[in-house]
């Protein structure tokens, strides 16, 4: 069965340093999408992106953070200055169709980030 | 934000008996999804109950929907100790919006 795969599993960073999170979405998928879950907390909306640009984002994502879609397999998340408070897990998803034609979601195991 | 909340926050039964998730919202939605994770792990799609649609089922859940009341329940029949994960529900927005977003998520706890 077709899964999302994200890249690495568990990355440990220095504060300020800059981190890319990998994910290679589903491949006949058409929107992907970023979240990240602090330990224990809900599940956060980053953003998502469709046709090569951000569809939507939240307030979480901000300038320290850029998504992009180099190839056409691999989809990035860029945290640009790490901060101690971006430690989380971060997930990335992927789903086939337009959002009105309802669609599921298909989420990778995630990338645990840990910033000392 | 079209959000879901869900309650309750926890929920512990024993391993038979029929588990009850809640989940509210707060704007209209385009659908409404029901997401499983156990612990540390992924988010693994349970069911998608589109805004025009009441009820469906799938094995041993049961999903409703209630877009006059900004609801949604999750039942689970027949809970087993390897149902025991957090649950989240998420809903997409209107066409227009595409940012799927969750709820806090209800932590089930059943024992054996």
């Amino acid at each position: 069965e077709p899964e999302v795969t994200q890249t690495p599993s568990h990355q440990v960073t220095q504060m300020g340093q800059e981190v890319i999170l990998r994910c290679v979405p589903i491949s006949n998928h058409l929107y992907f999408y970023w979240y990240r879950q602090i330990l224990g907390q809900k599940v956060e909306f980053l953003v998502s992106f469709y046709n090569n640009e951000i569809s939507e984002k939240s307030e979480i994502f901000d300038d320290q953070f850029s998504v992009e879609r180099p190839d056409g397999s691999n989809f990035t998340l860029k945290i640009r200055s790490t901060k101690l408070e971006d430690s989380a897990m971060y997930f990335c998803a992927s789903r086939e169709g337009l959002v009105y034609l309802n669609t599921e979601a298909f989420f990778g195991q995630g990338t645990r980030l840990t910033v000392v | 934000s079209q959000q879901g909340e869900e309650d309750p926050q926890a929920l512990s039964i024993q391993e038979g008996e029929n588990a009850t998730m809640n989940c509210s919202y707060k704007t209209s939605i385009n659908n409404l999804q029901w997401y499983r994770q156990n612990s540390g792990r992924g988010l693994v799609h349970l069911i998608l109950i589109r805004s025009n649609e009441r009820e469906k089922h799938s094995g041993r859940l049961r999903v409703t929907l209630d877009t006059s009341k900004k609801s949604s329940s999750l039942l689970i029949t027949a809970s087993r100790a390897a149902d025991t994960a957090s649950y989240f529900c998420a809903t997409d927005g209107t066409p227009l919006n595409n940012d799927m977003r969750f709820g806090a998520g209800t932590r089930l706890t059943v024992k054996p």
